[in-house]
């Protein structure tokens, strides 16, 4: 089971829909959780962080975390063109055995918005 | 502000031969982690460096190394290069140690080996 795992896509949705984008992870000691957007040829930039259950929203994005279930997804609200791209999932854990951090990222779910 | 650079944004080399990749990181970030990005694997953590340590490494070979020096710029050197090494080498950094607070990326270098 990878520690990080993203359906790798195409997910295609209408401009103006809501685009759901997901995200599990297998480590119940991770603590902060992250989505990064990559555009085709560009690094990836960060958009968003969660630290805690529940909702937290910034402008069309929201994201959401469930650590009972290890899953944290991302919401784009009125989806447009230009939100296609890569959206790439990070988990910072910390495995209290080895007390050494782990900075893992999903391989990514690629978005298509059709105008 | 300026944000993380990397240099040589590409580079062609040959099997065999080593590369060293440089990266300066945003001014006050002390925390450096360099990826490797292939579109088969995504983005693979190659190691991490804090004040001049090296706080973590990922599962690469040893032919894959690192430095960061006291302006908390960092090196990457690959020795005895291999075709496989073609890739995506990006660097991040941020304010925190444990890249708690989101990492800013550079633009990358393209490595090709042949």
């Amino acid at each position: 089971q990878k520690e990080v795992e993203q359906n790798s896509g195409p997910l295609s949705v209408p401009e103006g829909a809501i685009a759901s984008l997901n995200c599990t992870y297998s480590d119940r000691g991770s603590q902060s959780f992250f989505w990064y957007r990559q555009y085709s040829g560009k690094s990836p930039e960060l958009i968003m962080s969660i630290y805690s259950n529940g909702d937290k929203e910034d402008g069309r994005f929201t994201a959401q975390l469930n650590k009972a279930s290890q899953y944290v997804s991302l919401l784009i609200r009125d989806s447009q063109p230009s939100d296609s791209a890569t959206y790439l999932c990070a988990v910072n854990m910390v495995p209290p055995t080895s007390g050494t951090y782990k900075y893992i990222f999903g391989t990514g779910t690629r978005l298509k918005v059709l105008a | 502000k300026a944000g993380v650079t990397q240099t040589p944004r590409y580079l062609i080399k040959t099997r065999g031969q080593q590369v060293t990749l440089s990266c300066s990181p945003i001014s006050g970030h002390r925390s450096v982690s360099w990826y490797q990005q292939t579109p088969g694997q995504g983005l693979q953590f190659l190691f991490e460096y804090f004040s001049e340590t090296q706080r973590n490494k990922g599962n690469f070979p040893g032919r894959f190394s690192g430095r960061q020096f006291s302006n908390s710029r960092s090196e990457m050197n690959v020795s005895t290069l291999e075709l496989g090494d073609s890739a995506l080498y990006l660097c991040a950094s941020s304010l925190a140690s444990t890249g708690m607070d989101g990492y800013t990326f550079g633009s990358g270098t393209r490595l090709t080996v042949v």
